[in-house]
């Protein structure tokens, strides 16, 4: 299994430009979100999906959408960068409802906006 | 969105020594209790998932206890080691999933 899988590793924008980040998970797991990490603020929760069609906000959501149309795929659309939005970004999944069970976290985008 | 808190936010600690610290979170509508390890230039990595009052885990020299009716775990490390320098995390929630901003632990030789 390749668990949880993220792409690009790296991206730099201009401020206003739009793109999405990848994240695919091959364990079929149900759950899966997105945080940022900041220095000093630890992991942001951004958006997190409880199934395949279901989203919800997290702690900071502004900027970003989310959809999840499979089990597997959970792409972060930043509509118009900022550079308030240069961070990390990891993508995690889990079996079920995430409080009972381990997140995996993937190895993270490393964004920057000009 | 529930606050969880962790102390300190960083530690040293000379090699051989034990160590322990704390993650805070709201008492009402607990659900579970998350704790990662986070090395540097990777991603966190799962040490425990713990859901009732008066758990206790452990894995090698790392364990945790979690106190649900006070709100708020220990993670104890016994015999620190070069290998421990990481940043641990405590996460708390159910569907909602909320870090605390971490306790960096760095070992000194």
């Amino acid at each position: 299994n390749a668990g949880v899988t993220q792409t690009p590793k790296f991206q730099v924008l201009k401020t206003g430009q739009s793109m999405t980040l990848q994240c695919a998970q091959d364990m079929n797991h149900e759950y899966m979100s997105w945080y940022r990490q900041d220095p000093g603020m630890g992991l942001r929760l951004i958006h997190y999906s409880v199934g395949a069609g279901i989203t919800d906000q997290g702690e900071v959501p502004n900027g970003y959408n989310v959809s999840r149309s499979t089990t597997e795929d959970f792409p972060l659309r930043l509509l118009s960068a900022a550079p308030s939005q240069t961070s990390v970004y990891f993508c995690a999944s889990s079996y079920s409802l995430s409080g009972l069970y381990e997140q995996y976290f993937g190895p993270g985008t490393r964004l920057t906006v000009t | 969105i529930l606050n969880v808190e962790q102390s300190p936010q960083s530690l040293h600690v000379q090699e051989g020594d034990s160590t322990n610290f704390t993650c805070s979170f709201p008492s009402s509508n607990f659900y579970a209790l998350h704790w990662y390890r986070w090395e540097t230039a990777k991603s966190p990595e799962a040490l425990f998932v713990m859901t009732l009052n008066g758990d206790e885990k452990k894995k090698g020299r790392i364990s945790a206890t979690l106190n649900t009716k006070e709100g708020y775990s220990y993670l104890y490390i016994k015999g620190s080691q070069p290998e421990d320098s990481a940043t641990y995390l405590c996460a708390s929630g159910e569907d909602k999933i909320i870090f605390g901003k971490g306790t960096r632990l760095h070992i000194l030789p």
